[in-house]
């Protein structure tokens, strides 16, 4: 158990539909980073906050925005959803948010746009 | 670019080593990542190696460093079933928010 912790596990939904994606840091992690994997295009960053700040941006969609709240827990939304969104969307986090030290990953949440 | 390019499979049979390879794209970068992915679950890291190093061993694993190629690898000795999994590497640089994962590399070993 890392301690980072992702809700909901599973999620299945419609296309064109509007989702809200949840991730708990480790306790004292300052940093979230979300990423999503799919089959065909590994594992692909998209963004980071640290302290409640967007830091770095990745290949994160405009029908995709995250935000970090002032309990540092984070939220990634996903709006209009295509097929192609389908994926495991990773929550991981840090202690700083420097590019040093090790991401505690959480155990992902499961999305199928049908 | 920003792409941590690694091969895509590795079949190996249960007792030899793996040799999984990277090549990162940042000189800069100062430390170099190696995580595990098993099936259903998130990564998880194995080890790191500084950029002013050459090598690290930890156990069953050795990582080597080729700073001029820019070229990492991870071998694991007396690989397991256990060890089947996916393996990605990382590269990050302090002082900046880059932190960057690479393709990963599916390792399944035989019995």
């Amino acid at each position: 158990d890392s301690g980072v912790t992702q809700t909901p596990k599973h999620l299945i939904t419609a296309t064109g539909q509007r989702v809200t994606l949840r991730c708990s840091p480790r306790s004292g992690d300052l940093s979230v980073y979300w990423y999503q994997q799919s089959l065909d295009q590994g594992l692909q960053f998209l963004i980071q906050y640290y302290n409640g700040e967007e830091r770095a941006k990745g290949n994160i969609l405009e029908r995709f925005s995250a935000q970090q709240f002032p309990d540092l827990h984070s939220e990634l939304n996903l709006s209009s959803l295509e097929l192609g969104d389908s994926a495991l969307y990773f929550c991981a986090s840090s202690v700083g948010g420097l590019g040093v030290g090790e991401q505690f990953f959480g155990p992902g949440t499961r999305l199928t746009v049908l | 670019g920003e792409d941590v390019e690694q091969s895509l499979f590795l079949s190996v049979r249960e007792g030899d080593s793996s040799v999984i390879n990277c090549t990162y794209t940042d000189s800069s970068s100062t430390y170099l990542y190696w995580y595990k992915q098993e099936p259903g679950a998130g990564l998880q890291l194995l080890t790191y190696i500084f950029s002013n190093m050459d090598m690290k061993q930890d156990q069953r694993l050795t990582v080597l460093l080729n700073k001029k190629d820019k070229h990492l690898s991870l071998r694991i000795a007396d690989t397991q079933t256990g060890d089947s999994a996916i393996y990605f590497c990382a590269e990050g640089a302090s002082g900046t928010y880059k932190y960057i994962f690479g393709t990963g590399t599916r390792l399944k070993v035989l019995a």
